[in-house]
């Protein structure tokens, strides 16, 4: 079966450091990876989503970037934290089945920056 | 871009209570998903339910995508049920959008 992991689970940085959260999917083969970001406990906004290795679409201009060097590697990184980054983070994975295309969320990071 | 508004925001039940979630979409979209939310920030698939009608359990759904709005019914409400239930739409190629959420609390 299929399963999905990001680490950390939790993480407090100061403003301006840098960030590195990883995601990994086990079970399947070429998945759609998502970054989302939540705030205050509501409305997920999509940051990245990833088609194949080394393909990123970013959906808002922010202070992060993501990277994808492996088929089942998501990495979403910035140089320099601010403030409002501070939220919860999704990595998501989605494939097409004839069922139609269901996506899957890994536990989350919570991010605080202080 | 597709807005997608889900009602009520805030919820409070009785243990043993029915109700009826609401989700509307401004917008054809190719599939609709719900989710919940626990309190520890787990996203779980409920449904994948671009139109029709599903059942799972205590839970069910219905979509009526020429009208643009999705329900979520929940019958039986036990406290595990506390939580936010988002509804998501897929726009473009397979990009969900998020509603705006009802948190739900069921007091025993």
């Amino acid at each position: 079966s299929q399963t999905i992991h990001q680490w950390p689970a939790t993480l407090v940085q100061p403003v301006g450091s840098p960030l590195s959260l990883e995601c990994t999917v086990e079970g399947t083969s070429n998945p759609n990876l998502y970054w989302y970001r939540q705030a205050a406990g509501r409305g997920l906004q999509l940051l990245f989503y990833s088609v194949g290795i080394g393909q990123i679409s970013s959906e808002v201009p922010q202070n992060l970037s993501a990277s994808r060097p492996q088929d089942r590697q998501f990495i979403l990184s910035s140089k320099k934290l601010l403030l409002s980054d501070s939220g919860f983070y999704l990595c998501a994975w989605s494939v097409q089945t004839s069922s139609g295309n269901t996506i899957y969320f890994g536990e989350g990071s919570w991010l605080t920056v202080v | 871009g597709i807005q997608v508004e889900q009602s009520p925001p805030d919820l409070i039940l009785q243990e043993g209570a029915n109700s009826t979630l609401r989700c509307n979409f401004s917008d054809s979209v190719n599939n609709l998903q719900w989710f919940h939310q626990n309190p520890w920030g787990q996203l779980i698939n409920l449904f994948y339910i671009p139109s029709g009608t599903k059942q799972n359990g205590r839970l069910s759904a219905t979509t009526v995508a020429t009208e643009r709005y999705s329900l979520l019914y929940i019958s039986s409400s036990q406290t595990t049920d506390s939580g936010v239930y988002f509804c998501a739409v897929e726009r473009g190629f397979q990009k969900l959008v998020f509603g705006t959420g009802t948190r739900l609390l069921v007091s025993p």
